[in-house]
């Protein structure tokens, strides 16, 4: 079955550097992959979709990348602020599979 | 648009039970999905309408579980007898397309805690 793998473990990053986040899967092909933001409390917020013949994607302080080779897409936030502190779930869709298929997601901190 | 509303935000009950968990999805949007999140299984999908019609229930966990949706403003996730085990927070989500090419809407979530 397919499976979705983000960082367990919490990052925490100083404020103003940039935070990478990893989603990685397997046993699956994707043709779509989204990023969401959970605060505590609160459901999951759409922040960017990315398909698979699409390297990179780019919103604002926001860059999401996807290498269908590495099965894997990195999530880069720049010149991070408190604010950014979040949980980040990666959801994968398509080839195949008409619904999203969500990771645990991982819970970003960033420090003044 | 207020966004997807669910209600209530929390619900605490005994074991045994009857649980209603009632959702309105954003108008205009022709897919409901209900989710159901744990520290243990994070976010799974339990099951998701089209135009009102119940596509795929393969993620709904036993016979105890049901949903419905009467109409394209409304939506409810029933539990009879509630467990435990059940204990989550329940998710209502709403899009234009399944197709994952339109991003989905998350209502507040229901804290449902069974005792």
């Amino acid at each position: 079955s397919q499976k979705i793998e983000q960082n367990s473990e919490a990052l925490n990053i100083q404020e103003g550097k940039t935070a990478t986040l990893t989603c990685n899967y397997t046993n699956y092909s994707p043709a779509y992959l989204q990023w969401y933001r959970q605060d505590p409390g609160r459901g999951p917020v759409f922040l960017l979709l990315i398909r698979e013949n699409e390297k990179e994607k780019r919103k604002e302080r926001l860059k999401v990348t996807f290498d269908t080779t590495l099965k894997q897409s990195l999530f880069h936030i720049t010149a991070s602020q408190p604010a950014d502190s979040a949980t980040y779930l990666c959801a994968l869709g398509g080839g195949g599979y008409n619904k999203l298929i969500f990771g645990a997601g991982t819970r970003l901190a960033v420090h003044p | 648009d207020a966004g997807v509303i669910q209600s209530p935000r929390h619900e605490v009950t005994e074991m045994g039970q009857e649980v209603t968990l009632r959702c309105k999805p954003i108008s205009g949007h022709d897919y409901l999905f209900w989710y159901r999140q744990t520290m243990m299984r994070g976010l799974e999908l339990l099951i998701y309408f089209n135009n009102n019609v119940p596509i795929d229930d393969s993620g709904m966990p036993e016979d105890r579980f049901s949903a419905k949706m009467p109409n394209a403003s409304f939506s409810t996730l029933k539990i009879q007898p509630s467990e435990p085990r059940d204990s989550a927070v329940y998710f209502c989500a709403s899009s234009l397309t399944v197709l994952s090419l339109y991003e989905q809407y998350f209502g507040p979530g229901t804290r449902l805690t069974v005792t």
